[in-house]
C-alpha cells in the first residue's frame, strides 16, 4: 500500500527560526510532491511543490527533494506566528497521497 | 479567476438521515473533482473522483455516493448516515486528473457530526 509519513508533531520553534517539516514516501513511481498548509478548522491550501531532486524555493519557503531516498522536506525560513498550523506532505502516485500532517507551533 | 463553493460549512445529522453536500466550481470548464475526508488528526482520505459529468470513480467502499450532474457541480450524498461518517468533507478541483495529480485547490469543508 502506498503511504506517505509524516512526525505528527507538533513541532515547535521560535520565531524567526527555521522550521523544518519531513515526510517520506514509499511509492518510487512517484513523481509530483505538495506541501500544503492547514489551518485549524480549514480546509489545505497548496504551498509549495516539488517535480525534481534538490531544493526550491518561494519567498521563505524552500522544498527539498530526495527521490533515491525518497524524502521530502518543506524549510520555513524566518518562522512567523501566522505560519502555525498543520502541514500537510502528499504525493502524487495514481492519485494523491496524503500524509497524515505535521502540527507546527511558532512561538512569540 | 476559479472559485470553488461548498455547502453547508457545518452540518449535525442523527444516524440513519439522508445526506447531501454540494460544491460547484466557477471559472473554469471540465474540471477534475474530488470529495475528501479528513478524520480528526488524521490525513486526507479520498473518497470519489470525477473527470466528467456522469463519471465517478470511487476509491473506499462504504455507503456514500457521488454524483456529478452538471460540468462543474459535485454532489456527495448518503442513503442512512453512519456514526462513522462523522468528519471534515473536502470537495476539490484540478485542471489534470488521475493518473497525474496537479494542484488541488480545496473547498471550504463541511464539518459533520454524526449523533
Amino acid at each position: 500500500q502506498k503511504e506517505v509519513e509524516q512526525n505528527s508533531g507538533p513541532l515547535s520553534v521560535p520565531e524567526g527560526a527555521i522550521a523544518s517539516l519531513n515526510c517520506t514516501y514509499s511509492d518510487r513511481g512517484s513523481q509530483s510532491f505538495f506541501w500544503y498548509r492547514q489551518y485549524s478548522g480549514k480546509s489545505p491550501e497548496l504551498i509549495m511543490f516539488i517535480y525534481s531532486n534538490g531544493d526550491k524555493e518561494d519567498g521563505r519557503f524552500t522544498a527539498q527533494l530526495n527521490k533515491a531516498s525518497q524524502y521530502v522536506s518543506l524549510l520555513i525560513r524566518d518562522s512567523q506566528p501566522s505560519d502555525s498550523a498543520t502541514y500537510l506532505c502528499a504525493a502524487e502516485g495514481g492519485k494523491l497521497i496524503f500524509g497524515q500532517g505535521t502540527e507546527l507551533s511558532v512561538k512569540p | 479567476s476559479q472559485t470553488i463553493h461548498q455547502w453547508p460549512a457545518t452540518l449535525v445529522q442523527p444516524v440513519g438521515s439522508p445526506l447531501s453536500l454540494e460544491c460547484t466550481v466557477e471559472g473554469t470548464s471540465n474540471p477534475n473533482l474530488y470529495w475528501y475526508r479528513q478524520a480528526a488528526g488524521r490525513g486526507l482520505q479520498l473518497l470519489f473522483y470525477s473527470v466528467g459529468i456522469g463519471q465517478i470513480s470511487s476509491e473506499v467502499p462504504q455507503n456514500l455516493s457521488a454524483s456529478r450532474p452538471q460540468d462543474r457541480q459535485f454532489i456527495l450524498s448518503s442513503k442512512k448516515l453512519l456514526l462513522s461518517d462523522s468528519g471534515f468533507y473536502l470537495c476539490a478541483w484540478s485542471r489534470e486528473g488521475p493518473p497525474t495529480n496537479e494542484k488541488l485547490f480545496f473547498g471550504s469543508g463541511t464539518q459533520l457530526s454524526v449523533l
